[in-house]
């Protein structure tokens, strides 16, 4: 079974610059979560997904970050303007269904601002 | 808010040792338990979980307790080997509600060695 892919997997830009980070899960997995991991820290929700409708993007910083998740597959993340303070490795998770807690996570996106 | 601590890291042992890896957490309710653990190079995975009080978690040697008097689900494991040399991460999820989002702890790092 392939596992949730994620690209890409390392970018640096500088502040100011956009970036997007695209995510496939796994294949039948309904649920899909964009998280922060700020490095020391464990990771932190920014935006859940169930199928192509958002659940959760309380902790999603709106003026800058946004994410869709066209036709309940793959999901996009975007960033525009990046701030210094957004190097992180994103990571997108998937799930068969939102209350399991059992979520599979790709290897994650590292992205440095300058 | 409700929110996982763990002990500081990094945690250095000999090959064999006993380990300990201390997990606390604050939350309404009742929530589920969860420890993922992150190797090198990949991505976070699900190592074990507990889901009420008393149920004790298990999987490759690895054992955790859900002790709701103490608000604790701390890891052990009675004999490790270099390769458990991860970053372990402890979780909750609230059961009320309908996001089913995972809280992460900031992650304690074990080094294993020879």
């Amino acid at each position: 079974e392939a596992g949730v892919a994620q690209s890409p997997r390392y970018k640096i830009i500088e502040k100011r610059q956009s970036v997007a980070f695209w995510c496939n899960p796994i294949s039948g997995h309904a649920t899909l979560y964009w998280y922060q991991q700020i490095l020391g820290q464990g990771p932190k929700l920014l935006i859940q997904f169930q199928n192509n409708g958002v659940v959760d993007d309380s902790q999603l910083p709106k003026d800058r970050f946004s994410a869709e998740r066209l036709k309940g597959v793959d999901s996009t993340l975007k960033i525009q303007p990046a701030k210094l303070e957004d190097s992180a490795v994103y990571l997108c998770a998937s799930s068969l269904e939102r209350k399991t807690g059992e979520l599979f996570f790709g290897e994650g996106s590292r992205l440095t601002v300058l | 808010g409700d929110s996982v601590t763990q002990m500081e890291g990094p945690v250095t042992l000999s090959e064999e040792a006993f380990l300990t890896i201390n997990c606390t957490y604050t939350a309404t309710g009742y929530p589920s338990l969860f420890w993922y653990v992150q190797y090198p190079g990949e991505g976070l995975q699900l190592l074990l979980k507990a889901t009420k009080a008393d149920d004790k978690g298990s999987n490759k040697g690895f054992e955790a307790t859900y002790r709701k008097e103490t608000t604790s689900f701390h890891l052990e494991k009675g004999s490790v080997q270099v390769s458990d040399s991860a970053v372990y991460f402890c979780a909750l999820r609230l059961t009320s509600g309908n996001t089913g989002k995972l809280i992460f702890g900031q992650g304690t790092t074990l080094q294993v060695k020879p």
